[in-house]
């Protein structure tokens, strides 16, 4: 079946980095997007950014401009995330999440999530 | 941005009776191909969001047909004709007409 699964949960200091990973099984890698999206403690989910799996590509929204890059390695079937310059607002779950190109845009399935906890 | 409004932001159900989520986007989610791209997820404790319902109307594969969504344009409304235990969650609407995808703030759905 179609499946995302992620990286386990980080802990890491402001101004670090952190790097998460989404490992697609079950379909053609290449022929879907991957978006990533977060979700703070007891908030709403917010849109982060997305990759063209088969040619890499990626749009980011503005709020996280410069501060994450989302790359894909096709041989792993591999999605990454990185946030850099982490502030304790970034404590979240984030999760990845399958999108078709075209058509109905619909997230579909989603990562299980990683909690990143960012703490001095 | 366009920002998704959703009303209520919570709701305590008996079972067995209805159950209704309005979602107003400060934009038009009508594409001119005709869609509309509003879409219903739940997100049950402890899980990621799944997919309810897409493109405002559309059920999609194995919700149970309780669950509709109805609406176009910038008024959407998800209903539940019979709430059940394992309809527990909170409930968002998002919309993908454009970037940067944005979600509604949720609705807590509790039963009584």
């Amino acid at each position: 079946q179609v499946q995302l699964v992620q990286s386990g949960a980080e802990v890491k200091k402001p101004g670090t980095s952190v790097k998460i990973s989404c490992k697609a099984s079950g379909y053609t890698f290449t022929t879907y997007a991957i978006h990533w999206v977060r979700q703070a403690p007891g908030q709403s989910l917010e849109w982060m950014g997305w990759v063209n799996a088969g040619n890499g590509n990626t749009k980011y929204s503005q709020t996280f401009q410069g501060r994450v890059t989302i790359t894909r390695d096709t041989s792993a079937s591999t999605a990454y995330m990185e946030v850099s310059s982490l502030r304790s607002e970034d404590t979240a779950v984030y999760y990845c999440a399958r999108v078709p190109y075209y058509g109905e845009l619909w997230f579909d399935p989603w990562g299980q999530g990683t909690l990143v906890t960012v703490s001095s | 941005d366009i920002v998704m409004t959703q009303t209520p932001l919570s709701l305590s159900v008996t079972p067995g009776q209805p159950a209704s989520i309005s979602c107003k986007s400060s934009q038009s989610l009508l594409h001119s191909d005709g869609k509309t791209y509003l879409y219903w997820y739940l997100q049950k404790p402890g899980q990621p969001p799944q997919l309810l319902i897409y493109e405002a109307s559309n059920r999609f594969s194995g919700v149970p047909d309780r669950f509709s969504g109805s609406g176009s344009g910038t008024d959407c409304t998800l209903k539940i004709s019979r709430v059940e235990a394992e309809d527990v969650g909170v409930y968002y609407c998002m919309q993908s007409k454009q970037l940067p995808y944005t979600f509604g703030q949720g609705t807590k759905l509790e039963i009584k």
